[in-house]
């Protein structure tokens, strides 16, 4: 059975700094997923990984891959107030019909 | 395009009433599923479909059916609702592996 792990679950900010996510799966998987929710909203796609040693960037967000590590990373450059949401990472298995098992999530509050 | 279209909002259930969820995609995707998220927490799968005619359970499929007769609508039934049911539905298309579209949910009260 796939597991997936984040951590932390809450993470309180201060604006400027910067912050990891980690995000740990149990078994090989074909695809990792990057997702953000606001409260009370849906979920936006992020980022897709696909292989060993990817990385995606876009804005303050920059998303990693360690395969052989069963680790992803989200990192965030210099917080700012609008990044505050709750942050999902995702696995997939193609044979599996693409679909997802979720993390439980990290909870980011930026403060000014 | 209106991308993966969720009715109704919101609902308020007594127990042992039943409903259909209503999911639409008008992305022709064939891949189509259904998660239920519990306030605070991940999201779990319940159903899933790879296409019209096919579908197979997810994590957490107790208490609840699903049909897909076309490429386009994935209704989600609940038979005899229940209190433990209470959460947020989102249903989700994709297609060749990319990322899952989501519908804006449904927040299902049971009482």
């Amino acid at each position: 059975e796939l597991k997936v792990e984040q951590n932390p679950l809450f993470l309180s900010m201060q604006e400027g700094k910067n912050y990891t996510i980690y995000c740990n799966y149990s078994t090989t998987s074909d695809r990792l997923y990057w997702y953000r929710q606001d409260p009370g909203k849906s979920l936006e796609s992020l980022f897709v990984l696909l292989s060993n040693g990817a990385v995606k960037q876009e804005g303050r967000l920059m998303a990693s891959l360690d395969t052989k590590a069963r680790l992803s990373t989200l990192h965030i450059t210099a917080a700012v107030h609008d990044l505050s949401a709750t942050y999902f990472c995702a696995v997939a298995l193609k044979a599996a019909g693409n679909k997802l098992t979720f993390g439980g999530g990290t909870r980011v509050l930026v403060k000014p | 395009n209106a991308g993966v279209t969720q009715t109704p909002k919101f609902r308020i259930l007594k127990i042992g009433q039943s409903m259909t969820l209503q999911c639409t995609q008008d992305m022709n995707h064939n891949y189509m599923y259904w998660y239920r998220q519990d306030p605070g927490m991940g999201l779990k799968l319940i159903y899933y479909s790879v296409g019209a005619g096919i579908t197979d359970k997810g994590e957490v499929p107790n208490g609840y059916n699903v049909s897909r007769s076309t490429t386009e609508d994935f209704p989600l039934r609940l038979e005899l609702a229940a209190p433990s049911q209470t959460s947020v539905y989102f249903c989700a298309s994709t297609q060749d592996g990319r990322p899952q579209h989501f519908g804006d949910g449904t927040r299902l009260s049971i009482l």
